[in-house]
């Protein structure tokens, strides 16, 4: 398997305007997860998915912030309108069950001008 | 809220056992204690991850105190590779985990 998918790698906006992320998890992992990284904050989860199904969105930062995940291949984190301050690195990630180990993808780094 | 304290930052020679602590004084008796690693600019990857017993796997190993209020991670003979930051992170028998700010290690050649 070719692990967690992301793209685009690279992201430059200009503020106002909609980004999509995209994440293909490990085929046959039941979970997948949103995180986002800044030097202020850190590594903070944003949203994750069971059997395609949003579990907890209590990380999502605002209504700004949207995900779904269609089906068991992919998932998208949309915000809209975009700012300065969503400017991170955003992680996709897959795991097998609820207890197995997560399996980070190289992630997208997101810059709002 | 998931509280485990690590030191910001650590040195260690190349070649020499690393030994990386983690305090978890209020662990509860179903929580898993889970490593991380992040490498610079990649995403995080699993280390090991155990509930009571001491765990060793091809990375490292997990040394739990009896009393499961501290944890250390063991890599036992470091590499210019493994230089990274290092999370140690309560698991709360769920899916989530709660990074904190990890310890950053340096491998000195």
């Amino acid at each position: 398997d070719a692990g967690v998918i992301q793209s685009p790698r690279h992201e430059v906006t200009e503020m106002g305007q909609e980004v999509t992320l995209r994440c293909k998890p490990i085929s046959g992992h039941d979970y997948l997860f949103w995180y986002r990284q800044t030097m202020m904050r850190g590594l903070e989860l944003l949203i994750y998915f069971n059997n395609n199904v949003p579990i907890d969105d209590s990380g999502m930062p605002e209504d700004r912030f949207s995900a779904k995940m269609p089906n068991a291949s992919f998932s998208n984190l949309k915000i809209q309108p975009s700012e300065p301050r969503d400017s991170a690195v955003y992680f996709c990630a897959s795991s097998l069950n609820n207890l197995n180990e997560q399996f980070f993808g190289p992630g997208t780094r997101l810059t709002v001008l | 809220d998931a509280k485990t304290t690590q030191p910001n930052s650590m040195e260690s020679n190349e070649e020499e056992p690393v030994h990386l602590p983690c305090n978890h004084s209020t662990i509860s008796g179903t929580d898993y204690i889970h490593w991380y690693r992040q490498l610079p600019s990649q995403g995080p990857e699993y280390v090991i991850h155990g509930l009571t017993s001491n765990v060793n796997n091809r990375m490292a190993s997990l040394a739990i105190a009896e009393d499961r209020k501290s944890s250390t991670l063991i890599l036992h003979r470091a590499t210019l590779r493994d230089a990274a930051v290092y999370y140690c992170i309560r698991n709360f028998g769920n899916e989530k985990l709660t990074f904190g700010t990890g310890t950053r290690l340096t491998i000195i050649p």
